[in-house]
């Protein structure tokens, strides 16, 4: 089975604070997202990854960063963080497309800044 | 990406089939049906896609019109733990075609 795994379940930080949000798959995929899922919104993606050090804007980049240093680790950074971060963080990852694409999700990150 | 039409919830008794229906009248020839669901705070999970052929795995059965304008998912016996938000997605699969739009689903409530 893929397993997609995030740091943290529950997070609390402090506005302005730097964060950082990990994400690790293990099926060797060559493609990684981060969303974020807000009540009325659904999920909205933020910044995904096609391939080691390669990285595209999502819908909502902004405020947020990522980096992608090996395969199997994606991390997503709020430089400064602010209240209207404070959302659900969800990571998934996927094959390369073809005919196909599943993405799998981790557990989610409920991110709390105060 | 078309856009899919789901009633907003749905009941079932626990061990009888869940039907959940889904409408992509504008769907285009080499989009798939994809279905997800949410169990309440955890990552959606995937469940099953088709192109135009009704496909089946352990989890559920997907029904795909001949038309390919509607589809059902199909839950064989549907347990108090399949309770979830339930998402069509119609998306086109390929190069550049990474995001997947999650609508407002289905709340589908099993009941004991």
């Amino acid at each position: 089975d893929v397993k997609v795994t995030q740091s943290s379940r529950y997070l609390v930080k402090r506005t302005g604070e730097k964060v950082f949000l990990e994400c690790v798959q293990d099926m060797d995929h060559e493609n990684m997202f981060w969303y974020r899922q807000d009540p009325g919104l659904g999920l909205r993606l933020i910044y995904f990854s096609y391939d080691v050090k390669m990285k595209e804007k999502g819908d909502i980049p902004e405020g947020y960063s990522v980096s992608r240093e090996k395969k199997e680790r994606f991390s997503l950074i709020l430089e400064s963080a602010s209240t209207n971060q404070t959302s659900m963080y969800l990571c998934a990852s996927s094959n390369l497309p073809g005919k196909q694409e599943t993405q799998y999700f981790g557990p989610g990150t409920r991110l709390l800044v105060l | 990406d078309a856009k899919t039409t789901q009633p907003p919830s749905m009941d079932c008794a626990e061990g009888r089939a869940a039907n959940l229906p889904c409408n992509h009248s504008t769907i285009s020839g080499n989009e798939y049906v994809y279905w997800y669901r949410q169990i309440h705070s955890q990552g959606p999970q995937y469940i099953i896609h088709g192109l135009k052929n009704n496909e089946t795995n352990e989890m559920a059965s997907l029904i795909i019109t001949e038309d390919r304008k509607s589809s059902t998912l199909i839950l064989p016996h549907a347990t108090l733990r399949d309770t979830a938000v339930y998402y069509c997605i119609v998306t086109r699969s390929g190069a550049g075609s990474y995001q997947l739009t999650f609508g407002k689903g289905t709340k589908l409530s099993v009941i004991p």
